[in-house]
């Protein structure tokens, strides 16, 4: 089944302890992003990458990190997480075969920082 | 910069009854457009997208759009909901000469079916 898969689901943590979200996707797309999902602010863009050791910035990358060392993993990464990183994150990928712009989406991780 | 306005946070409606979910984007360039649904706990499912050609989009579950350039809008219809229509829907927009693919997203409107 094609999907892009996200662990852990749900993650409480404290301030300032280094954390990991891992993200896979089994279509070869070249294309992943992160967003982070905010009450009454939609979906913003975290990081993307588009292809292996490609990745940049997009509307929200502070306090962020990211790595694409493979094509289907693209790890988001907390160095010293802080209290507003509390959120609903979400990985996507996309082909350019199909559009970059239509990405497919995993089912989110949920983020309390205590 | 390209921006999204879904003009409504919530919308109740009964079973049965039409829906129309309106967004509205702002961009001085062509856009390709995108409605998302999201069911509870769950990720975000491309519900239909127009890149280009017609105006009228059909889309899965029985949900259409129609593309209006010149009132810059791309709302969202369906006939007759369902409870199973309970979701809250994201209209997204890009710009397909951007290079990195992001999606502009709008913040939402939840759908409330009720019976």
């Amino acid at each position: 089944e094609a999907q892009v898969t996200q662990n852990p689901r749900y993650l409480i943590t404290v301030t300032g302890k280094k954390l990991t979200v891992t993200c896979s996707q089994n279509m070869n797309h070249e294309y992943m992003s992160w967003y982070r999902q905010d009450p009454g602010l939609g979906l913003r863009q975290i990081y993307y990458s588009m292809n292996v050791e490609v990745t940049d910035k997009g509307d929200v990358p502070e306090g962020y990190k990211v790595s694409r060392k493979e094509k289907r993993n693209f790890p988001l990464i907390l160095e010293s997480p802080s209290p507003n990183q509390t959120s609903l994150y979400f990985c996507a990928s996309s082909s350019s075969l199909e559009g970059t712009d239509t990405q497919y989406f995993g089912p989110g991780t949920r983020l309390t920082v205590l | 910069a390209q921006s999204v306005t879904q003009l409504d946070s919530q919308v109740p409606v009964f079973e049965e009854a039409p829906v129309e979910l309106r967004c509205n984007y702002s961009s001085s360039v062509s856009v390709y457009l995108f409605w998302y649904v999201q069911y509870p706990n769950q990720g975000l499912q491309l519900l239909l997208k127009y890149l280009s050609g017609s105006t009228l989009v059909k889309g899965i579950n029985g949900f259409e759009a129609e593309f209006n350039k010149s009132q810059t809008s791309f709302h969202l219809r369906k006939p007759s909901v369902h409870i199973s229509d309970t979701a809250e829907y994201f209209c997204a927009v890009s710009d397909p000469g951007g290079s990195q693919g992001n999606l502009i997203f709008g913040k939402g409107t939840k759908l409330s079916v009720k019976p």
